[in-house]
């Protein structure tokens, strides 16, 4: 039982494409995240959301757009896909915003040709 | 803000010997604070989290950390490395702003890749 789940693991694209990776968490919580992980391995968060509320939204272009259809699930999109974009990206969950432990998926390889 | 730096991003000890890991963080209120672990290919993985409780935070696999306020410090311990330590480490502070008030956001530090030689 994968309690933070990813799709898909890898994603190999063109540039200027369009794109969508999917989250979904059973662990019931109600806190989801996406943070990306660069080529150097730095991470860095992108968006929260807190019973389907943005409630973090750090300086990402407005081509990347999540949506949040339920509390179970965060999907990132992608639009006019950029050579910057090529990263690892990783959905993670939590119960509440503050002390509690963030659980991450797998993460998606993306790499834009 | 809040912000983590990991001193040293490469640390290379030998089967048996003692772990250090460094991490000091900069926060204008109480932190909380994370140690995560990412082998090869893989998530992230929580070792252990310092919520304001013991200042000696005992975590997974044998790992430990200690936080000390005086130096702004969260360093990561193990008494004896093994093989499976072998991976990429991360020290992580919980956002909050000057109130208090939470928003969830856990900021890195650069990471340490730990390799242990036989």
């Amino acid at each position: 039982d994968t309690a933070v789940s990813q799709t898909p693991k890898y994603l190999v694209t063109q540039m200027g494409n369009d794109k969508s990776i999917k989250c979904e968490q059973n662990l019931g919580h109600d806190t989801m995240y996406w943070y990306k992980q660069d080529s150097k391995k730095f991470l860095k968060i992108m968006f929260s959301y807190n019973n389907k509320e943005l409630i973090i939204n750090e300086t990402v272009p407005n081509r990347f757009s999540p949506k949040s259809p339920d509390k179970a699930h965060l999907n990132l999109h992608i639009n006019s896909l950029e050579l910057g974009d090529s990263a690892v990206y990783f959905c993670a969950s939590s119960q509440g915003l503050e002390r509690d432990t963030q659980y991450f998926g797998p993460g998606t390889r993306l790499t834009v040709l | 803000a809040q912000s983590v730096t990991q001193l040293g991003s490469h640390v290379s000890v030998s089967e048996g010997a003692l772990v250090l890991l460094r991490c000091n963080y900069s926060s204008s209120v109480p932190p909380y604070l994370f140690w995560y672990v990412q082998y090869p290919n893989q998530g992230l993985q929580l070792l252990l989290k310092y919520t304001s409780a013991a200042t000696l935070v005992k975590g997974i696999n044998g790992f430990e950390a200690e936080f000390k306020k005086s130096e702004t410090s969260f360093h990561l311990t193990k008494p004896s490395a093994h093989m499976s330590d072998a991976a990429e480490y991360f020290c992580a502070v919980s956002g909050r702003n000057a109130g208090g008030t939470s928003y969830g956001k856990l900021t890195f530090g650069q990471g340490t890749i730990l390799t242990v030689h036989p």
